[in-house]
């Protein structure tokens, strides 16, 4: 069955660092890909998504790419603050299914230091 | 905006009660999911359901049902809660060929 594989955490940064959040899939077909985030005591916010190859998403400085040859959707951003600081999820939706439900990876938790 | 509302956020139990966790979304979706979200697993399917009355088993169905009367509702049983069972659980609605919407997240506690 399809799934995600997310870089483990936690990733601590400075603020103003880079960050990079790698994410790779395995799918039958092409799915699509999204990256969710989840602040301390909320649930999750659909961050970015791309639909199908060479696709990029982007949303509040984040960016990711969707990379057929790479199986890989990883998550950038220039310059973290301290309000970035939450647990990020790589999921994929197949193409199969009556529902269409989401593959999610473990998360990578993030905390940036002032 | 869709707004998708959990009862509770948060809950303790005791071991062998039955529990009731409610979600509702407010814009006639026809997909509803619940997940439970645990450190290091991320979050895993538990049951879904594509319209009224309608349900499917998600990946990790064992000590769980569902009941879903009407379409704006969707309800997560615990019949006989277990400790294994303590955990935050998400629902999440969404109309086909469009994105989720999660709710905050139920975390539940069972003694």
């Amino acid at each position: 069955g399809d799934s995600v594989t997310q870089m483990e955490g936690p990733v601590t940064l400075s603020e103003e660092a880079c960050l990079t959040i790698n994410c790779t899939y395995t799918a039958t077909g092409y799915p699509s890909l999204f990256w969710y985030v989840q602040y301390p005591g909320e649930g999750l916010q659909l961050l970015l998504k791309a639909t199908k190859a060479d696709d990029k998403g982007s949303n509040k400085g984040f960016e990711a790419t969707y990379r057929k040859e790479t199986t890989s959707f990883h998550l950038e951003k220039g310059s973290v603050q301290v309000s970035d600081s939450a647990v990020y999820f790589c999921a994929s939706i197949g193409a199969s299914g009556s529902a269409r439900q989401l593959t999610f990876g473990s998360g990578t938790q993030l905390t940036v230091l002032p | 905006d869709v707004k998708v509302t959990q009862s509770s956020r948060y809950l303790v139990k005791r071991t062998g009660e039955k529990v009731f966790l409610e979600c509702v979304q407010d814009m006639d979706h026809e997909n509803m999911f619940w997940y439970r979200q645990d450190p290091g697993l991320g979050l895993r399917l538990i049951y879904f359901s594509y319209d009224v009355k309608m349900k499917e088993k998600g990946d990790i169905p064992e000590g769980y049902s569902v009941s879903r009367e009407k379409k704006e509702r969707f309800s997560l049983i615990l019949e006989s809660a277990s400790t294994n069972q303590t955990s935050m659980y998400l629902c999440a609605s969404r109309r086909p060929n469009y994105g989720y919407t999660f709710g905050s997240g139920t975390r539940l506690t069972v003694v």
